[in-house]
């Protein structure tokens, strides 16, 4: 089945600073990779995602890059500010099948 | 439009005691799925249904049951608690079509097992 591994665990950052989250995947058959974010006390909320026919997505400030080839994945945040502090999941799936999440990452980024 | 309602938001149980959770959502998804969230273990599969009447095992279902008689709804039952069951539950959906689409979560249930 699949794995996903996700590093760094945590990551502090000063304020307006970039922060890259990478995650890597096991079956090459996976073709949908979301990222997550959650707040502390919060639910896990969709910040973007990506397609295995697609390299690159942007939405404003976070983007997400993606190595088929490689099988791994990242999350890069430009200009950080306070409020991205939370923790960040990435996931990988394969069509149909069950979404698997990776560890997280627990990014501050202070002022 | 609620999205995904997950009941209770908090409960503790005694070791021993059954229980379910309710998880129902209103956005006509295909997809259910139930996830155990564990300090430093971020979000672990028990059971996914990818449509009424079909569900399967994700990656701990033991201890777990599920049912999905309906669109809507995705009961998760705990037969026997235990102390290692202690933590939140997500229920999450998504809509069917490629399966290539993200999924939106409840507000998760915060479960303490004595």
């Amino acid at each position: 089945g699949e794995n996903v591994e996700q590093h760094p665990s945590t990551l502090s950052v000063q304020e307006g600073d970039s922060a890259v989250i990478k995650c890597t995947y096991s079956d090459s058959a996976s073709n949908y990779f979301p990222w997550y974010k959650q707040e502390l006390g919060k639910r896990p909320q969709l910040i973007i995602d990506i397609r295995s026919n697609v390299g690159e997505k942007k939405d404003q400030r976070i983007a997400v890059t993606l190595n088929k080839t490689a099988k791994h994945f990242s999350l890069h945040i430009t200009e950080t500010q306070p409020e991205d502090s939370a923790v960040y999941f990435c996931a990988a799936k394969t069509g149909f099948q069950k979404l698997v999440f990776g560890t997280g990452t627990r990014l501050l980024v202070s002022p | 439009n609620a999205g995904v309602t997950q009941t209770p938001k908090f409960q503790v149980l005694k070791t021993g005691q059954s229980m379910t959770l309710q998880c129902a959502q209103d956005m006509n998804h295909e997809y259910m799925s139930w996830y155990r969230q564990d300090p430093g273990m971020g979000l672990r599969l028990i059971h996914y249904s990818v449509g009424a009447g079909i569900t399967d095992q994700g990656e701990v279902p033991n201890g777990y049951n599920v049912s999905r008689s309906t669109t809507e709804d995705f009961p998760l039952r705990l037969l026997s608690a235990a102390p290692s069951q202690t933590s939140v539950y997500f229920c999450a959906s998504s809509y069917g079509g490629t399966g290539l689409n993200g999924y939106t979560f409840g507000s998760g249930t915060r479960l303490t097992v004595v």
